[in-house]
């Protein structure tokens, strides 16, 4: 079935390092929805990118869509520890109308 | 405007008990989407419900579990007979329109511990 992979499913970093997560689909996606799911938390949407190749700034954090809309990342730059969290991507595949949630990675932060 | 507000936030039964898990969402959305997290893991699609329509309910169990979203009042997810393994977090979302047009708007969830 449809599918969407998150990797890396953890990352640790030093408070001001840079942190990347990936997500890739095994199908074209119409859309793209990134969410941020603090500990103990609900999820938080963030964006949506809809356009190949799309780049979305906010502050520190960049979201990309691929050329090929079967792909997309989220790039934090300089992280803080008010970053900590899980990061998920959600794809629309462009025959369906039903989110297709990747697994999320879990980012920790060191002061 | 308030948010999706769920409730209860915490929910303790025993065995073979029932557990109802209500769902407000936010004022003007008509479409409500429930979720299931177990610890340490990723969100799982349950159900999607339009006023009283479930609209797609791929990700539900088959057995025990149904869900209703009435004309009137909130969205309900129930669960009859719970057993350890329906111990989670439950998150419910809404949007004005359906999931195809934008953002989930997500309520803090009922977490749900089966003795």
């Amino acid at each position: 079935g449809q599918q969407v992979m998150q990797i890396p499913q953890y990352q640790h970093v030093q408070e001001g390092e840079d942190f990347t997560t990936y997500c890739n689909s095994s199908t074209t996606l119409s859309n793209i929805q990134w969410y941020k799911q603090r500990p103990g938390g609900h999820p938080v949407f963030l964006i949506q990118l809809v356009k190949s190749g799309e780049v979305k700034k906010q502050k520190r954090l960049t979201f990309q869509f691929g050329e090929a809309k079967k792909n997309s990342s989220l790039h934090i730059t300089a992280t803080q520890t008010t970053d900590v969290g899980t990061y998920f991507c959600a794809g629309m595949p462009g025959n369906n109308r039903k989110l297709i949630w990747g697994l999320g990675t879990s980012l920790a932060v060191n002061p | 405007n308030a948010g999706v507000m769920q409730n209860p936030r915490h929910l303790v039964r025993r065995r073979g008990q029932e557990a109802r898990l209500r769902c407000s969402p936010m004022k003007g959305h008509s479409h409500v989407y429930w979720y299931r997290q177990l610890p340490e893991e990723g969100l799982k699609f349950m159900v999607y419900l339009q006023k009283e329509n479930i609209i797609d309910e791929s990700g539900m169990p088959k057995e025990r579990f149904s869900a209703e979203f009435p004309k009137e009042g909130p969205s309900i997810l129930r669960i009859q007979q719970v057993v350890r393994g329906d111990s989670a977090a439950y998150f419910c979302a809404s949007s004005p329109q359906g999931q195809n047009t934008g953002e989930l708007f997500f309520g803090e969830g009922s977490r749900l511990t089966v003795l």
